[in-house]
């Protein structure tokens, strides 16, 4: 099984700035994903961390908008950059491994934009 | 595309009741599918998945190819099995998860 803490667990930002978000893992993991969750809804993948490379990005989402840093395998960041009101939202780290293709997550950072 | 529905977004049983939580899903391959649980105030956990044919919590899930679904399924629903349930489907192409909009469970007293 796999730890993951994430922080902050919580902020509130202002229009036009960029936050990071950290991302731990207690363990070595294959796989590390970030994930946005709107209240009520379900889960978006925004992208695929990869180690050591650039992120893979699902469509919609830009790396100029969602910098995300993977310089080993247990640690991760996600940048929400030049924020508005939309995006607010839940982030969620996410990490498991490939064999075994169990996904644990973080307990997700709320973001809140005025 | 790789796609999984979850048509129902509540679904409201009383304390006994069977419940079923409806996945269908579509994928050109082997699926791998899953059942993640998210409790009130507590992070999305794995419920089972359907390599290992448990039953967790009283809960099971079978996957049928012919219907592409995998339902899952309790035959006496407990109040503390009120939370959210997320059916995902592993992309053995992508190297991701796929994840339903979710059905929220509320079993009433």
């Amino acid at each position: 099984s796999a730890v993951i803490s994430q922080k902050p667990s919580r902020d509130i930002c202002q229009r036009g700035t960029s936050l990071t978000i950290q991302c731990q893992v207690d363990s070595q993991v294959t796989m590390m994903f970030w994930y946005r969750q709107q209240p009520g809804q379900s889960l978006t993948l925004i992208a695929t961390a990869n180690q050591g490379s650039e992120a893979t990005y699902e469509s919609g989402f830009v790396i100029d908008k969602f910098p995300i840093s993977r310089p080993n395998l247990t640690f991760s960041t996600l940048t929400v950059s030049n924020m508005s009101p939309e995006d607010s939202s839940i982030y969620l780290c996410s990490a498991g491994i490939v064999n075994t293709g169990e996904l644990f997550f973080g307990e997700g950072s709320r973001l809140t934009v005025l | 595309a790789q796609r999984v529905t979850q048509p129902e977004k509540l679904l409201s049983v009383f304390k006994g009741a069977p419940v079923e939580l409806k996945c269908n899903y579509s994928y050109s391959g082997s699926p791998e599918l899953f059942w993640y649980v998210q409790y009130s105030r507590q992070r999305l956990q794995l419920l089972l998945r359907h390599i290992s044919r448990e039953s967790i919590k009283g809960f099971t899930a079978d996957l049928n190819k012919g219907e592409t679904s995998f339902h899952l399924k309790k035959p006496f629903a407990q109040e503390e099995d009120s939370a959210m349930y997320y059916c995902a489907l592993f992309d053995n192409y992508g190297q991701n998860f796929v994840f339903g909009p979710g059905t929220r469970l509320s079993v009433l007293p």
